[in-house]
């Protein structure tokens, strides 16, 4: 099992630009995550997903986009970067997010840049 | 609004334990306390829950206060590899938004 599994690992773009950052799992989770983490911060909540087709918004959805075609894949797009969303993204899955015994795992994340 | 509040460091003697608390005084009857961890620049890592009752895994303790108001999470014996930054989190099953706040920093002395 590969778990969680993040591309790129880093990623610099200009002002403007638009990208997708990329997360799979290969656990069969229903429910998948995406955070954001500044430095010297905890992880703030952009959007999740309790299943393929159903997406909500977290704690700081302004400028991104999800959609959750398959189980497996939860990407997360930015539309026009701004150099406040330099941070580092993970994504996260769980089995079955109701469960207390179904806890979170994390991709290592990516390092994006916005100049 | 934050539902935990953690000290931002600690600083904890390798081979002895780390007794990590964390205050949740306004915690609902349907919350559980969540333990992660975050080693350097990685993903957090789960540790354990727990509800009312104190538990125990391969990793950690956790102790939970009777009014559940506070609980501590016990490294029984902490290595350099436990350096990392804990948060301890509330959250009700029925909640699909787990957030995270700015955790303890342990650092593990030789």
């Amino acid at each position: 099992n590969a778990g969680v599994t993040q591309t790129p690992k880093f990623q610099v773009l200009k002002t403007g630009q638009s990208m997708t950052l990329q997360c799979a799992q290969d656990m069969n989770h229903e429910y998948m995550s995406w955070y954001r983490q500044d430095p010297g911060m905890g992880l703030r909540l952009i959007h999740y997903s309790v299943g393929a087709g159903i997406t909500d918004q977290g704690e700081v959805p302004n400028g991104y986009n999800v959609s959750r075609s398959t189980t497996e894949d939860f990407p997360l797009r930015l539309l026009s970067a701004a150099p406040s969303q330099t941070s580092v993204y993970f994504c996260a899955s769980s089995y079955s997010f109701g469960t207390p015994s179904s806890p979170l795992h994390f991709g290592n994340g990516t390092r994006l840049t916005v100049t | 609004d934050a539902k935990t509040t953690q000290p931002p460091s600690m600083d904890c003697a390798e081979g002895r334990a780390a007794n990590l608390p964390c205050n949740h005084s306004t915690i609902s009857g349907n919350e559980y306390v969540y333990w992660y961890r975050q080693i350097h620049s990685q993903g957090p890592q789960y540790i354990i829950h727990g509800l009312k009752n104190n538990e125990t895994n391969e990793m950690a303790s956790l102790i939970i206060t009777e009014d559940r108001k506070s609980s501590t999470l016990i490294l029984p014996h902490a290595t350099l590899r436990d350096t990392a930054v804990y948060y301890c989190i509330v959250r009700a099953n029925n909640n699909n938004d787990m957030r995270f706040g700015a955790g303890t920093r342990l650092t593990v002395k030789p």
